[in-house]
């Protein structure tokens, strides 16, 4: 099934702490994950990807944690940021070429 | 990096009439481009792939016939709203992949609104 969401979930996180943000994938097959950052009336931009051999994914302030056992993938920004304000989609691709299924996103508020 | 571009960023349109949404790429050429749909406050759907040279593969749900596509060149790609109607009004995002595996460069996005 697809996961998209009809409404959208909120997380506050006040500037400089470390914000997580979470996401539960459908297809036990996809093979391939990515975080996109959507800022208001923008289309999606490209933070990290994971491939699903890997557990974790280091990138500059980001971090992806993918736990395939319970098909969850995981987001960490650190010291956030007051740019860092927008909407984070996960995006899932199960193998067809270039296809990715996104997820419900979260909006992340931060509060100077 | 990339650039994939989109044209009108912004259109309203009476009921009934049809829009036309073209999406470049503009420092490289894309054989395949997808169109998406978003709705407020919600997430991305896939609604087509656009295949330079042949017929668009439209995902389950998505009327052919209402959602015209063509992808004239290896760096155009447009998306026609036939008989556009109230509930047609959402955020068009169109995306174009890069040569990196499961590479994807992002439009603008052009919001639709019809009266």
């Amino acid at each position: 099934g697809e996961s998209v969401g009809l409404h959208l979930p909120t997380l506050s996180v006040q500037e400089g702490d470390n914000s997580i943000i979470n996401c539960a994938y459908s297809n036990s097959a996809s093979d391939y994950f990515i975080w996109y950052k959507q800022e208001s009336g923008k289309g999606p931009q490209f933070i990290i990807d994971i491939r699903s051999n890997m557990d974790k994914r280091q990138g500059q302030r980001v971090t992806v944690l993918l736990n395939k056992t319970v098909k969850h993938l995981s987001l960490q920004i650190a010291a956030t940021q007051p740019g860092d304000s927008a909407v984070y989609f996960c995006a899932e691709n199960a193998g067809g070429y270039q296809k990715v299924t996104f997820g419900t996103g979260t909006k992340l508020q931060v509060i100077p | 990096g990339a650039v994939v571009s989109q044209h009108p960023s912004r259109v309203i349109c009476k009921s009934g009439t049809s829009v036309k949404i073209e999406c470049r790429s503009l420092d490289f050429q894309a054989t395949t481009m997808f169109w998406y749909r978003q709705f407020p406050k919600q997430s991305l759907m896939l609604m087509a792939t656009s295949n330079e040279g042949s017929k668009a593969t439209y995902e389950q749900g998505v009327e052919k016939d209402k959602f015209l596509i063509n992808h004239a060149s290896l760096t155009l790609s447009t998306l026609t709203v036939t008989s556009a109607h109230p509930e047609d009004s959402s955020f068009y995002i169109c995306s174009a992949p890069g040569l990196r595996y499961n590479e994807q460069f992002f439009g603008p996005g052009t919001r639709l609104t019809v009266l």
